[in-house]
């Protein structure tokens, strides 16, 4: 099965600059990689996803990119704010139903 | 998006009786719905997938004697945590399956067992 890698585990920023978090995945099958944002005590919500036809993807603040051939993929975050202090999980599949989860990265904004 | 609801959100039981928690889609059918344990601070780990009319197939070292799933209708799953103990103890959350690429999850539910 798909085995999904997650780096860093936490991840401590100032206010207003960039995070970067990185994703390795095993199944060269898999061709959808959403990233969620967990909040505390409440349910992971999708904020920004990419499939394998596209190298990266940009939502404002929040970018995606994708290797293929390394198999990795990362989320990254410019001019962070406190509010984007949370959980972040990446996640993929092969087939857009079965989804299988990173171990996460606590994100904390320092003011 | 879509809805997904849980309930109860929070449910304390004593070691050795049973817990229902339910799924519910709000406003689309879902044929799949899923089933994960989030232990604190770890990632999600997706303990089985919940098909309607059919049985649910259950991930390698989950009990499914222990984790009961019935799908009986196309809006509602239930997970059934059997004789809990509190290694069960945990926050499971639930997905529906609303179309390719398009999964929702609930707000999840916080099991403690005394």
């Amino acid at each position: 099965g798909e085995n999904v890698e997650q780096h860093p585990s936490t991840l401590s920023v100032q206010e207003g600059d960039s995070a970067v978090i990185k994703c390795t995945y095993s199944d060269s099958a898999s061709n959808y990689f959403p990233w969620y944002k967990q909040e505390l005590g409440k349910r992971p919500q999708l904020i920004i996803d990419i499939r394998s036809n596209v190298g990266e993807k940009k939502d404002q603040r929040i970018a995606v990119t994708l290797n293929k051939t390394a198999k990795h993929f990362s989320l990254h975050i410019t001019e962070t704010q406190p509010e984007d202090s949370a959980v972040y999980f990446c996640a993929a599949s092969s087939d857009g139903n079965q989804f299988y989860f990173g171990t996460g990265t606590s994100l904390t904004v320092i003011p | 998006g879509a809805v997904v609801s849980q309930h109860p959100s929070r449910v304390i039981c004593k070691s050795g009786t049973s817990v229902k928690i339910e799924c519910r889609s709000l406003d689309f059918q879902a044929t799949t719905m899923f089933w994960y344990r989030q232990f604190p601070k770890k990632s999600l780990m997706l303990m089985a997938t919940s098909n309607e009319g059919s049985k649910a197939t259950y991930e390698q070292g989950v009990e499914k004697d222990k984790f009961l799933i019935n799908h009986a209708s196309l809006t509602l799953s239930t997970l059934t945590v059997t004789s809990a103990h509190p290694e069960d103890s945990s926050f499971y959350i639930c997905s529906a399956y609303k179309g390719i690429y398009e999964q929702y999850f609930g707000p999840g539910t916080r099991l403690t067992v005394t």
